[in-house]
């Protein structure tokens, strides 16, 4: 998974609770995205970054929050979750980000909120 | 708003068929079309991708066509494997947000 970690991998919360996801990338890659997937929806992009503090929002970005702090992680936080939030969550890298460079994606967290 | 058509949902074939999944697309300035493979419990990986210089592009039994006047591009797989059952998607680049869409998915499965 191109040097992509993901924490946790498994998540179950309560409506209402905050609930941070971890994004970890050993490539030193200047782009990260947080994506959420759904059935029937494919990939939707929630928000990314371009740089360490620089961070844009997404096709799908209420409810969410992010932070970039150090290049290689990248943190999603869903401030009071919903039961719409529940979904498979997915990181991702590209070298110098734009649309028409690849990106990489990571293992994925699951997240089910009751 | 931009938007990326996948077809079909599922596709079952046998072992050593060919297998066809297309994409429309709606940005004419798109430029960039990956195809991505995510088998159950993964993340999507990247099996190969084009760009819009050219219209046809092979990695062995994989190849991908661009039709950029038609707004289409498909994925052939031929000699189908077992393996080769996962879930496929596409994308395409969108100029005015910079990023890209990703088509709802295809599940393929090749019986043996």
């Amino acid at each position: 998974d191109a040097g992509i970690t993901q924490s946790p991998r498994h998540k179950v919360t309560e409506t209402g609770t905050p609930v941070t996801l971890r994004c970890h990338q050993t490539e030193n890659h200047r782009y990260m995205y947080w994506y959420r997937q759904d059935p029937g929806h494919g990939l939707r992009l929630i928000h990314y970054s371009y740089g360490v503090k620089d961070t844009d929002k997404g096709e799908v970005s209420d409810g969410y929050s992010v932070s970039r702090s150090k290049t290689e992680d990248f943190l999603l936080t869903l401030e009071s979750a919903t039961s719409s939030q529940t979904s498979v969550y997915f990181c991702a890298i590209s070298e110098s980000g734009g649309r028409t460079e690849t990106q990489y994606f990571g293992p994925g967290t699951r997240l089910l909120v009751l | 708003g931009e938007n990326v058509e996948q077809h079909p949902s599922t596709l079952s074939v046998q072992e050593g068929d060919s297998a066809v999944i297309k994409c429309t697309y709606s940005d004419s300035a798109s430029n960039y079309f990956p195809w991505y493979k995510q088998e159950l419990g993964k993340g999507p990986q990247l099996i190969i991708d084009i760009r819009s210089n050219v219209g046809e592009k092979k990695d062995q039994r994989i190849a991908v066509t661009l039709n950029k006047t038609a707004k289409h591009f498909s994925l052939h797989i031929t000699e189908t494997q077992p393996e080769d059952s996962a879930v496929y998607f596409c994308a395409a680049s969108i100029l005015i947000s910079n990023d890209m869409r990703f088509g709802a998915g295809t599940r393929l499965t090749v019986k043996p």
